[in-house]
């Protein structure tokens, strides 16, 4: 079964900065990849999705992400951060069932 | 519309006692799943279902059973209940299988005492 690695488990940035999260995944054969993000006390959303095509996916609330194939990555970026961004941030492999990193918490210092 | 509803939202056990988590979606989507989120380990997966009468193991499906007699519900039973079940547990739906985008409802915070 495929596997998802987040390097980051917590991010501190301020307000403007620059974000990219990183995700890199484990499964030898065609996966669907995913971004969710969970807001304190709710469930999670998605933010973007990649299935085929272009490797550059946007998503909602000026989000994209980067799918390499050689290095079994999808990379989830944002130019610059607001204070409402504060979450964790989930990566998801699907292929017959659907995985998810341990997740990334960003907050965001206004 | 209701989406993935999960009921209860709260409920505290003692260890051995058992019970069922309920989950219900109204969007006909074949494909269901339970996960269990813990601080530091995301969410893992439990039990999934691609269908009605179609049930499979995921990453931690000890000390857990399911069923999917209807393609709208897909309950979750803790059989033995033990102090290292205590999460939070979230269903989850998704049309045209695992490949698509999963629909998440409230998630029910158990704690097993």
């Amino acid at each position: 079964a495929q596997s998802v690695s987040q390097h980051n488990h917590h991010v501190i940035l301020s307000e403007a900065a620059s974000l990219e999260l990183g995700c890199n995944y484990s499964y030898g054969g065609t996966v669907n990849l995913f971004w969710y993000v969970q807001y304190p006390g709710q469930h999670l959303q998605l933010l973007l999705k990649y299935f085929s095509g272009d490797p550059l996916v946007k998503g909602i609330k000026g989000f994209e992400a980067e799918f390499i194939k050689s290095k079994f990555s999808f990379n989830l970026r944002k130019p610059s951060v607001q204070w409402s961004d504060t979450a964790e941030y989930f990566c998801a492999v699907s292929n017959n069932d659907m995985r998810f990193g341990a997740g990334t918490r960003l907050t965001v210092k206004p | 519309n209701a989406g993935v509803t999960q009921t209860p939202k709260f409920q505290v056990l003692k260890t051995g006692q058992s019970m069922t988590l309920q989950c219900a979606q109204d969007m006909n989507h074949e494909y269901m799943s339970w996960y269990r989120q813990d601080p530091g380990m995301g969410l893992r997966l439990i039990h999934y279902s691609v269908g009605a009468g179609i049930t499979d193991q995921g990453e931690v499906p000890n000390g857990y059973n399911v069923s999917r007699s209807t393609t709208e519900d897909f309950p979750l039973r803790l059989l033995s209940a033990a102090p290292s079940q205590t999460s939070v547990y979230f269903c989850a739906s998704g049309v045209g299988g695992a490949t698509t985008e999963a629909f998440f409802g409230q998630g029910t915070r158990l704690t097993v005492v």
